[in-house]
């Protein structure tokens, strides 16, 4: 089954406490990116990857990293996480072939930074 | 930069009726348009993709149209039942990096 699969659901964590989010996708997509979803602003592109070794950020990067080490992971990396970084992550996968840009969703990660 | 709008914000409607939600995008140069549902808790499941050349998409209940030159889009749903209710999102594709931009969504409510 095609999916992204995202891990943990839920992380409550405290100040300055690294951690990092999983985000593995099972269908060859060159595309994946991290969002941030917060009631009234919406979603907001954190960071993306057009392919292996290839970042760029996104709307809102500060205070989060990540990696493209191989095809179908993207983790995300808070180094030092702030109660400003609460929030509810997705990360995505798509193909970069223009016909066909569906993007899919993971089941997101809800975050508390106490 | 890329701004996606949606009105309205929320909606309720008894169950049976026709409805149309609206998105509006400020840079018409996109790739493509996506729209989203979005169930309480849970990810994004796509529904509907319109191609830049395209001017609408259909997928049982649900027809998306586009007009790029106005900068719209609007998703039909017809005959609404309750299992509808949702959040549905709109999302426009444009820039080199093929970059994503939300809007706010629409919460959709359908009454029995």
């Amino acid at each position: 089954e095609a999916q992204v699969t995202q891990n943990p659901r839920y992380l409550i964590t405290v100040t300055g406490k690294k951690l990092t989010v999983t985000c593995s996708q099972n269908m060859n997509h060159e595309y994946m990116s991290w969002y941030r979803q917060d009631p009234g602003l919406g979603l907001r592109q954190i960071y993306y990857s057009m392919n292996v070794e290839v970042t760029d950020k996104g709307d809102v990067p500060e205070g989060y990293k990540v990696s493209r080490k191989e095809k179908r992971n993207f983790p995300l990396i808070l180094e030092s996480p702030s109660p400003n970084q609460t929030s509810l992550y997705f990360c995505a996968s798509g193909s970069l072939d223009r016909f066909n840009e569906k993007l899919f969703f993971g089941s997101g990660t809800q975050l508390s930074v106490l | 930069k890329q701004e996606v709008t949606q009105i309205p914000a929320a909606l309720s409607v008894p169950e049976g009726e026709n409805l149309v939600l609206n998105c509006s995008f400020t840079d018409s140069a996109i790739y493509n348009l996506q729209w989203f549902r979005q169930d309480p808790g849970k990810g994004l499941t796509s529904l509907l993709l319109i191609q830049s050349s395209q001017r609408e998409q259909t997928s049982g209940r649900l027809n998306a149209s586009l007009d790029k030159s106005s900068g719209r889009s609007t998703l039909y749903i017809a005959a609404s039942q309750p299992g509808d209710s949702a959040t549905y999102l709109c999302a426009a594709i444009s820039g080199s990096a093929r970059q994503l931009t939300f809007g706010s969504g629409t919460q959709l409510t359908v009454l029995p």
